[in-house]
């Protein structure tokens, strides 16, 4: 199992600019998050699904757009990037979501000039 | 989500034990504790979880005292390796939304 996937690893916008950060998971996990973890900070939840089709609002989630339209992949969209958005971005997965053990990816470290 | 505080910080030399406390005054009878371990430039990582009394594993043991307003995970005989954050986590099972917060960074040294 190659667990959970981020591309790409690093990435450099300029304000205005858009893209879509990708998540995978080969577990068949049903629960799926966004994170951002700004230095010296814990983590942020952006968005999360709890299954293919259903998806709703972390704590901070202006600015990203995701959809879930299948088990395995989860992106996330930054729609106008902004200077605020600095941040690295980590996707997880787990079973049932939750308190439940969860995967996390090797994080996406963006850069928004 | 319960309310969790931790020490921001935390110094141990290669080979002691270390015990990190969580506080979580407003604990609801079906909230879990859990512990994730945060390595630099690395996704945070479970650690283990529990909901009342001792659990243990390969990798570290949490006690919970009868109250359950606090709980303490410690790593027995801690390597440099071991320096990392390390989050606590109170909440239901069922919960959606998850809240990191800022953790407990541990420094071990030689």
């Amino acid at each position: 199992n190659a667990g959970v996937t981020q591309t790409p690893k690093f990435q450099v916008l300029k304000t205005g600019q858009s893209m879509t950060l990708q998540c995978a998971q080969d577990m068949n996990h049903e629960y799926m998050s966004w994170y951002r973890q700004d230095p010296g900070m814990g983590l942020r939840l952006i968005h999360y699904s709890v299954g293919a089709g259903i998806t709703d609002q972390g704590e901070v989630p202006n600015g990203y757009n995701v959809s879930r339209s299948t088990t395995e992949d989860f992106p996330l969209r930054l729609l106008s990037a902004a200077p605020s958005q600095t941040s690295v971005y980590f996707c997880a997965s787990s079973r049932t979501g939750g308190l439940n053990e969860q995967y996390f990816g090797p994080g996406t470290r963006l850069t928004v000039t | 989500l319960a309310k969790t505080t931790q020490p921001i910080s935390m110094d141990s030399y290669e080979g002691q034990e270390v015990n990190i406390t969580c506080s979580h005054n407003n604990i609801a009878t079906n909230d879990y504790i859990t512990w994730y371990q945060q390595f630099p430039s690395q996704g945070p990582r479970f650690i283990i979880q529990g909901y009342k009394t001792k659990v243990t594993n390969e990798v570290a043991s949490l006690f919970i005292p009868a109250d359950r307003k606090s709980s303490t995970l410690s790593l027995p005989r801690v390597s440099l390796s071991d320096t990392a954050v390390y989050y606590c986590l109170v909440g239901p099972g069922t919960a959606s939304k998850l809240t990191f917060g800022t953790g407990t960074r541990l420094q071990v040294t030689l």
